[in-house]
């Protein structure tokens, strides 16, 4: 049983270019968030989303950031318009359901550096 | 976003003694709570989750959860260098999202 898996696993773009970033969540897991976290500094959520549907997206910039997560493939975080400052490491994590008794399994994460 | 407040240390311990780890929350109406471990350069690796107050054991971790005082804390005992690790606590919020805190930094000394 596979874990949860994003690629690439290293991204490097130049500011002003688009990243895509992807995650295919754990099977028969329906729920994925994605994190961004900086060096040295903690988890920042960004957005949930469940098949078909962004349940919170509180967490993320309003603008040049949007993910989504189709009924087939992977969910996608996509970053318009690269800036320095996006540089980060991106989780996702994946989850079977919601509700008390819910766990959170994360995938290795995409290193996004913007030259 | 939700607080989840950790103590970010550094930590440091000399190996075989007890870790103690702490962590408090701001949304009342959550129920679950976890406790993840990230090495430098990694992803967080799920190791206690915890949802009803008082202990949690498993091999040498203990969770530990007060709602009333909205505080989780992790203890690990006979600390080993391999322990050496960040340490993020997350909680579920009412809404289901996991929300983490900064986390803390510990160091077993051999």
């Amino acid at each position: 049983n596979a874990g949860v898996m994003q690629n690439p696993r290293h991204l490097v773009r130049r500011r002003g270019q688009e990243a895509r970033l992807r995650c295919s969540p754990m099977k028969g897991h329906s729920h994925v968030y994605w994190y961004r976290q900086l060096p040295e500094e903690g988890l920042k959520f960004m957005v949930y989303l469940q098949k078909e549907n962004i349940i919170d997206e509180s967490g993320m910039p309003k603008e040049r950031f949007s993910a989504e997560f189709p009924k087939e493939g992977p969910s996608i975080l996509r970053i318009q318009q690269v800036v320095r400052g996006d540089s980060a490491a991106y989780f996702c994590a994946s989850s079977r359901s919601q509700g008390v008794g819910t766990e959170a399994f994360f995938g290795q994460g995409t290193r996004l550096t913007v030259v | 976003q939700k607080e989840v407040e950790q103590n970010s240390g550094p930590l440091s311990v000399p190996e075989g003694a007890i870790a103690s780890l702490n962590c408090t929350y701001s949304d009342r109406g959550s129920q679950s709570f976890f406790w993840y471990r990230q090495y430098s350069g990694k992803s967080p690796e799920l190791i206690m989750s915890i949802y009803s107050n008082g202990d949690k054991e498993d091999g040498r971790f203990t969770a530990q959860l007060n709602k009333a005082s909205q505080y989780v804390s992790l203890l690990i005992r006979d600390s080993q260098p391999s322990d050496s690790a960040t340490y993020l606590c997350a909680v579920m919020s009412t809404g289901n999202q996991f929300y983490f805190g900064t986390g803390t930094s510990l160091t077993v000394i051999p």
